[in-house]
């Protein structure tokens, strides 16, 4: 059964850039017809679908999010990344990076990794 | 963007019975709907997708229903592992959850 695991600063000041990573174990993110996914969760919006990429590279942003967000994989490193530009107080959250066959749901989460934007 | 308004908020119930959950989309999904469990510090964890089918390894007494803007996800008997929160969500871009039934131990 695949793993994933978030990793990445717990602490982020404001402007900045979020950057966190999802490191797949016992399966490969270049290999199979899945999408590599972003989740995230707070309090104030709930869970919030990010993005995903497609093993092929192709992506696919939520518009609310878009105009900030890169995802991107490291095939060499059996990883993918979230890149969220110029954060704020709202975009602290528990982040979570999952995969499915399909876009749109998610049969496998990572644990989750809290990230606080603060000064 | 979709909006899926969840009733009712909190559902007290006692084990072994049955659980009824609902999920109203504010436009029509067809049949694109999933429910996830949470547990506190846990991730969300697929149940139902395309509103009817259970995801590997969910027991038959779960089961989903429903098309269009009105979704319901029952619980023949709970066991009680079965308690925590159940979220809706649809996979019309931009996918969106709804905010959530809090079941808890009556």
């Amino acid at each position: 059964q695949v793993q994933l695991q978030e990793s990445g600063p717990g602490l982020v000041k404001p402007s900045e850039t979020l950057s966190l990573t999802c490191t797949v174990s016992r399966g490969s993110v270049s290999s199979g017809r899945f999408y590599w996914s972003w989740v995230r969760q707070s309090p104030e919006k709930g869970l919030e679908w990010i993005g995903y990429i497609y093993y092929s590279g192709s992506t696919n942003y939520n518009p609310s999010l878009r105009s900030r967000v890169t995802i991107s994989l490291d095939t060499s490193r059996n990883q993918f990344s979230l890149k969220l530009t110029s954060v704020t107080a709202a975009d602290t959250a528990v982040y979570y990076c999952a995969r499915d066959s399909a876009p749109s749901r998610w049969y496998v989460w990572g644990q989750g990794t809290l990230v606080t934007v603060s000064s | 963007e979709i909006v899926l308004t969840q009733s009712p908020g909190t559902l007290s119930l006692s084990p072994g019975e049955r659980a009824t959950l609902s999920c109203r989309a504010s436009q029509s999904v067809s049949s694109d709907l999933a429910w996830y469990l949470q547990k506190p510090g846990q991730a969300p964890r697929l149940l139902i997708y395309d509103t009817s089918s259970r995801a590997a390894g969910i027991p038959d007494r779960f089961s989903g229903s429903g098309s269009g803007t009105d979704f319901t996800l029952t619980i023949s008997r709970l066991e009680p592992e079965d308690f925590g929160v159940y979220y809706c969500q649809q996979y019309s871009s931009p996918y969106t959850f709804g905010q959530g039934t809090k079941l808890e131990i009556k």
